[in-house]
Formats: C-alpha cells, structure tokens, sequence
C-alpha cells in the first residue's frame, strides 16, 4: 500500500485542455515533490516544496504550474500541454524540509498523462 | 555535485538465483547516501535499501545487501534468493549535494526474474 496517494492514474488531454493532478500524504512529511517519468529513463525533478514554500523549480515550463494548499497536499495544474509533455508524473514526500539522506523519499503510484 | 552511472541496461536471472546490479558514482562530498529504488510495474518508487556514506558496515535488509565500495565508488545491490515479484526497474541514487533535496539518479536497470 501506498502512503502517497496519487489522482487521477490516468489523464487524457488536449493541447487546450486545463487540467490537475493530486497528491496528499498523510505522514506529517514537511516536504513534497514532483517528479517526471518519461518511459524507460529515470524520474527527472520538477519542483520542490518544503514547509508549504516552493524551494526548487527545475526550469520547468510555465504550463506546469504547482500549489501546495497545506503540508499534506500538492497540486500540479496543467495548461496548454505539449505531446511532449506525455509521460509518468510521479509525486514524493520526505519527513524533513531537507537533507534526503536522513529522510528518503516516498513516492506515490503516478499519473500517467496522455497529451493528445 | 553527484553524478550516478548504471551500467547495465538489462539482466536476466532464474527465480532462487542471486543477481548483483552495479552502480559507480562520483563526488566531491565527504558524507552522502546512496540508495537503491524498485520500480515494478505498477509504477510506484520503492526504496529497497540505503547506505551512508560514513558507515563502514554494507546495509542489508532481508534478501538485499550492498556491496559498498568507497573507494572505488561503487555501490552495488545484490538480490538473494531472487523471487519472481523482485522484477522491475531498479535504480541507484544520491543526494545531489550534502543536505540537498535532490535525488541524482542513475540511467536504471530493467531486471527480469524468470520462472
């Protein structure tokens, strides 16, 4: 069973579509992220929110757009999507604001996102 | 900064065979983790095991082990006992740099347990 909880599993949508992805872990975890999967490579980091703040944005394009409305939430808005932007999103949390080594991350199932 | 290489693209194995998976790093850190995580098909990102650097001693944990190698940088994962549900993608990790919240990741390895 997962303790990071992922909505939708998959999402189909148009170029002009609007549309979000969930995440919500109940373990008090401080911190929360989101992850990209495209097949066969591994997950590339798109942000990161510690305490509520956004701590790190990978240069990620300005359609993607995340919230996090309190520690045990986190949005990912999408709008005017790519079909290149089809792939895995996956989420993660860690128990403190920093230092994975302490405190590794957990992930959630993912979304698989279709861009048609 | 961390960089991870995973040499093995694929592997193949009998079910009850041991399988080691390798995983070289660099970096310019004196304390860091490395950790190796399971992706099986139903996508979720499993941490299988992790190893400070500081420690001496291989973790373990139940049929996983690491062979760590700090010198050489190298950090392999060795499954005993191999069991048919240990199929998946598994991928060797570290913090980017000491105290950071981002995991560098190696290109994966797709293991394939055979019956």
């Amino acid at each position: 069973d997962t303790e990071v909880t992922q909505t939708p599993k998959h999402l189909v949508m148009g170029m002009t579509n609007k549309k979000s992805l969930k995440c919500e872990q109940h373990m008090g975890h401080r911190a929360m992220y989101w992850y990209k999967q495209k097949a066969k490579k591994p997950p590339e980091l798109m942000f990161v929110y510690s305490y509520e703040k956004l701590s790190i944005n990978e240069s990620v394009p300005s359609r993607f757009s995340p919230e996090c409305p309190n520690s045990s939430l986190l949005n990912l808005h999408l709008h005017a999507l790519q079909p290149e932007d089809s792939a895995l999103y996956l989420c993660a949390s860690s128990q403190g604001g920093g230092w994975l080594g302490n405190s590794p991350l957990h992930f959630g199932n993912g979304t698989r996102l279709t861009v048609t | 900064a961390q960089t991870v290489t995973q040499s093995q693209p694929e592997m193949s194995v009998q079910e009850a065979e041991t399988v080691t998976l390798s995983c070289t790093y660099d970096t310019s850190e004196n304390n860091y983790y490395l950790f190796w995580y399971k992706q099986p098909p139903s996508r979720q990102m499993i941490l299988v095991i992790r190893q400070e650097a500081y420690k001496q001693q291989n973790a373990t944990e139940n049929r996983f082990s690491v062979n760590f190698q700090k010198a050489a940088k190298s950090f392999s994962l060795k499954i005993s006992d191999s069991q048919l549900g240990d199929t998946a993608m598994y991928f060797c990790a570290s913090p980017d740099v000491q105290g950071a919240q981002k995991l560098v990741f190696g290109q994966g390895t797709r293991l394939t347990i055979n019956p």
